[in-house]
């Protein structure tokens, strides 16, 4: 079947400017995470959803993002005013319960 | 910040020999698992290994957990060129959720 997918695949934005990057999960997985994967930090989780539950925000590593997943399915991270330290290539993978995570191809955000 | 260490950084190896690369970790784990990745982009998963387990196979990989060294190995054997690519260990801890990397291991299988 159709594994995730993300849109945009790339994105370059001016510093300060808003970004939403998405994500469709695989069908009936119940369980959304962000990652993010930059040249200084290696790759960094940021956000889990899982079912109904409130999601773990626990790695967003600014009040500048935000995650929503509307209908248990489509998932948008937001990024405002971005930075030039926001430019990375931001993942997205899902999972049915707790075991293998099945990642995107990513999107690669440039903040000039 | 992340939980694995990985070594080596990088592997250089010839077509048809092996290749193994080692993962530490810090704190208790639910799973350990390890996933390719090609040009930058998006994560292949290629193993789970469980907290109760110590070794795992799939096709020509070998995974190996040693709990009480908090250590983890992937073994790939009769490398072959397509091999070529950047290896994570992630461990997920006890919720079994969200996943920490380790720095990854880039193989360059030679032909």
């Amino acid at each position: 079947g159709a594994g995730v997918s993300q849109s945009p695949s790339n994105k370059v934005t001016e510093k300060g400017k808003d970004v939403e990057l998405r994500c469709d999960p695989i069908s009936g997985h119940t369980a959304l995470y962000w990652y993010r994967q930059s040249l200084g930090q290696g790759l960094e989780f940021l956000i889990y959803f899982q079912g109904n539950s409130a999601p773990d925000k626990s790695g967003l590593p600014s009040d500048r993002f935000s995650a929503e997943r509307t209908g248990g399915s489509v998932s948008t991270l937001t990024i405002q005013r971005t930075q030039q330290e926001d430019s990375a290539v931001y993942l997205c993978a899902s999972s049915f319960g707790i075991d293998e995570q099945y990642f995107g191809p990513g999107t690669r955000l440039t903040v000039t | 910040s992340q939980q694995g260490e990985e070594d080596p950084q990088a592997l250089s190896i010839q077509e048809g020999e092996n290749a193994t690369m080692n993962c530490s970790y810090k704190t208790s784990i639910n799973n350990l698992q390890w996933y390719r990745q090609n040009s930058g982009r998006g994560l292949v998963h290629l193993i789970l290994i469980r907290s109760n387990e110590r070794e795992k196979h799939s096709g020509r990989l070998r995974v190996t957990l040693d709990t009480s060294k908090k250590s983890s190995s992937l073994l790939i054997t009769a490398s072959r060129a397509a091999d070529t690519a950047s290896y994570f260990c992630a461990t997920a801890g006890a919720a079994g959720n969200k996943l920490t990397f380790g720095g990854g291991t880039r193989v360059l299988v030679k032909p």
